[in-house]
């Protein structure tokens, strides 16, 4: 089936590190994506990974897969109020249009 | 990327009325997309607008309550038909476009659906 969960709040302190965690289902998934959304806007992607790596950096953002538990984890370095939002993981097998979202997980720093 | 712009941005309607909503983007794209985001909720797709074709809808989605219009490669219309307030709701446009090495999903900002 094709599910995807993610825990629904998360409340860090600013300048600690959060990490949003996500579980899929669809182990034919080829990419998995961070997508942001701030109040009052559409989503924007973040970051993504491909299903065939274990790891990737890109600035404060690090994203973990481990495809034997189907889990996807997003670590946000050194969080700060801007990072507050809703960030949704996301799965999508290549040559299809289709996206699977989670359920979203609220972001709240507290300065 | 994509520029994709929505219009309206929000909206409060009487139960039993419907809203069209309008979606415009920066670039030609083969298929264009709409969801709905209810209120704690993941996005959910409705249809998948092709230019020239009927859209085609999900499962739990019918063309009698969310008539969809594609007249061009850059444009579309979803329409939220004789309105109840479990329609109340974001939804949002996407569509895809080439990326950061990858091909990636851009949305609009997004109608904000209140039924009263």
């Amino acid at each position: 089936g094709e599910d995807v969960e993610q825990s629904l709040f998360l409340s860090v302190r600013e300048g600690d590190s959060s990490v949003i965690n996500c579980t899929y289902t669809d182990s034919s998934s080829t990419y998995l994506y961070w997508y942001k959304q701030e109040p009052g806007a559409g989503l924007q992607l973040l970051t993504y990974i491909f299903s065939n790596m274990d790891m990737k950096q890109d600035q404060r953002l690090t994203v973990l897969l481990n495809k034997k538990d189907k889990h996807l984890s997003l670590r946000i370095a050194d969080t700060q109020t801007g990072d507050s939002a809703i960030y949704f993981c996301a799965e999508n097998t290549s040559g299809t249009y289709k996206y699977i979202f989670g359920t979203g997980t609220r972001l709240k720093v507290l300065a | 990327s994509a520029v994709i712009s929505q219009k309206p941005s929000r909206d409060i309607c009487q139960r039993g009325t419907s809203l069209t909503i309008q979606c415009q983007v920066d670039s030609q794209v083969t298929m264009m997309f709409w969801y709905r985001q209810q209120p704690g909720q993941s996005l959910t797709l409705i249809a998948t607008a092709n230019q020239g074709s009927e859209a085609t809808y999900e499962s739990g989605f019918v063309i009698d309550k969310f008539p969809i219009s594609r007249p061009n490669l850059t444009f579309s219309t979803l329409t939220v038909s004789n309105m109840s307030p479990e329609d109340s709701s974001i939804y949002l446009c996407s569509v895809e476009s080439a990326g950061r090495g990858l091909t990636e999903a851009f949305f609009g900002q997004g109608t904000r659906l209140t039924v009263v």
